[in-house]
């Protein structure tokens, strides 16, 4: 199975902060990366696609770069509605597996 | 903007099993994909398995294989994920999310259904 490792695990940040979490697999996985917002109490929600496609409706302050072993997500300015866990998932393979989560908090 | 509706919360025994049912909004199951990933409390998200309903074609991952079956109903346009020899690890919220199949997404998800194994 290709495993994920974000990192960090959780961060403190500010409103309006530049905020970079990292997701390595452990094999290429192309640019088969997905990254997901959960909520607390909610479920998954889909922000981009295939390393750094934008999902419709999700704000252009998030952004992902990256391919083969190393993808990067951003948020350009951070917003109270962005305090959450966010996933990195590859879909290159089965079984699709997730990062563990990095879980942004306020500062 | 189609919306997949899962059953409600389940309370069970070691050692039984359980049915969880996922229905998308929209009463079609198009050429999608349909996905159940699990999440036990505090823990991250774990693929179980997905299933192609107009060929039929299922994929589980090998930690689940032997205790997980996903079917669809094309009569009512439902997707099950039924799961046998409960423990207390199986206590977790089970999602269903569609996708495309192998190199894809999970869009959207479910509401998600709590399972709960205890005696």
């Amino acid at each position: 199975d290709t495993q994920m490792t974000q990192s960090p695990s959780s961060l403190s940040a500010s409103v309006g902060d530049r905020v970079t979490i990292t997701c390595r697999a452990s094999e290429n996985v192309r640019n088969y990366l997905n990254w997901y917002q959960q909520a607390p109490g909610r479920a998954p929600k889909l922000l981009i696609h295939v390393a750094s496609t934008l999902q419709s409706g999700v704000p252009s302050r998030f952004s992902g770069t990256g391919s083969g072993t190393d993808f990067t997500l951003t948020i350009s300015s951070l917003q109270p509605e962005d305090f959450a866990t966010y996933y990195c998932q590859q879909s290159y393979s089965t079984p699709h597996t997730f990062g563990q989560g990095t879980k942004v908090e306020i500062k | 903007q189609v919306q997949l509706v899962q059953s409600g919360g389940e309370v069970k025994k070691p050692g039984s099993s359980v049915r969880v049912s996922c229905k998308p909004s929209g009463g079609t199951f198009d050429n999608y994909a349909f996905s159940w990933v699990r999440q036990a409390p505090g823990q991250g998200l774990e693929w179980m398995g997905c299933i192609i309903p107009i060929l039929g074609t299922t994929i589980y991952s090998q930690k689940f294989q032997d205790r997980v079956t996903i079917t669809a109903d094309q009569s009512t346009t439902t997707v099950y994920i039924d799961m046998t020899t409960l423990s207390s690890n199986d206590t977790a919220v089970y999602y269903c999310a569609r996708d495309r199949g192998v190199r894809s997404w999970f869009d959207p998800w479910g509401q998600g259904t709590l399972v709960t194994v205890s005696s």
